[in-house]
């Protein structure tokens, strides 16, 4: 079946610009997490969404960050005001169950945003 | 806090020899461990996971990982690798009480066989 897709696959934008990134996970599934890896580094935790809403966005660098998953499954991950730090690869994963330490979580091939 | 350390960047190794990954972890509380491949412009894989009962674990593609609590240490290991293993290896805690499922995860250890 389909797996976890991420649009766009890259995206370069200038500082101060405003962009979304779309996350599509396996239908059916209530969890939604989203990392954000640098170069050079692991994935680090973002957000993570329990059906609709977000059950912990303890992850997220400031207010400029904000995400939505209104329907319980696509999920988009806002960032205002960008800045060259915020240049990395942006990764969705999602899981079947509702937010379970043992559950295998099943990543996107991520977005590439870049900050000039 | 939990934190996960892989001791090797990069990892070069022949075709057919064995191989070994290496992850630490710190943590006062309980964890389960991941161990994800990520291979070139994909996705990270599951490769397997320790969440309890016996230590070694195995996984796909001939990968095994041994879970030692008192070294705590979750290293990976295949005894053969194949040209296709090239990847990065991730390592990765979650708490096993009182999260949502989030990933701590390693640096990454980039393996790369050689013909």
């Amino acid at each position: 079946g389909a797996g976890v897709s991420q649009t766009p696959s890259n995206k370069v934008t200038e500082k101060g610009k405003y962009v979304e990134l779309r996350c599509d996970p396996i239908s059916g599934h209530t969890a939604l997490y989203w990392y954000r890896q640098s170069l050079g580094q692991g994935p680090e935790f973002l957000i993570y969404f329990q059906g609709t809403g977000a059950a912990d966005d303890s992850g997220l660098p400031n207010d400029r960050f904000f995400a939505v998953r209104p329907e319980g499954s696509v999920s988009t991950l806002k960032i205002q005001r960008t800045e060259r730090g915020d240049s990395a690869v942006y990764l969705c994963a999602s899981s079947p169950s509702y937010g379970h330490s043992t559950d295998t979580q099943y990543f996107g091939p991520g977005t590439r945003l870049t900050v000039l | 806090a939990q934190s996960v350390t892989q001791l090797d960047s990069q990892v070069p190794v022949f075709e057919e020899a064995p191989v070994e990954l290496r992850c630490n972890y710190s943590s006062s509380v309980s964890v389960y461990l991941f161990w994800y491949v990520q291979y070139p412009n994909q996705g990270l894989q599951l490769l397997l996971k320790y969440l309890s009962g016996s230590t070694l674990v195995k996984g796909i593609n001939g990968f095994e990982a041994e879970f030692n609590k008192s070294q705590t240490s979750f290293h990976l290991r295949k005894p053969s690798v194949h040209i296709s293993d090239t990847a990065e290896y991730f390592c990765a805690v979650s708490l096993a009480r009182g999260s949502q499922g989030n990933l701590i995860f390693g640096k990454g250890t980039k393996l790369s066989v050689k013909p």
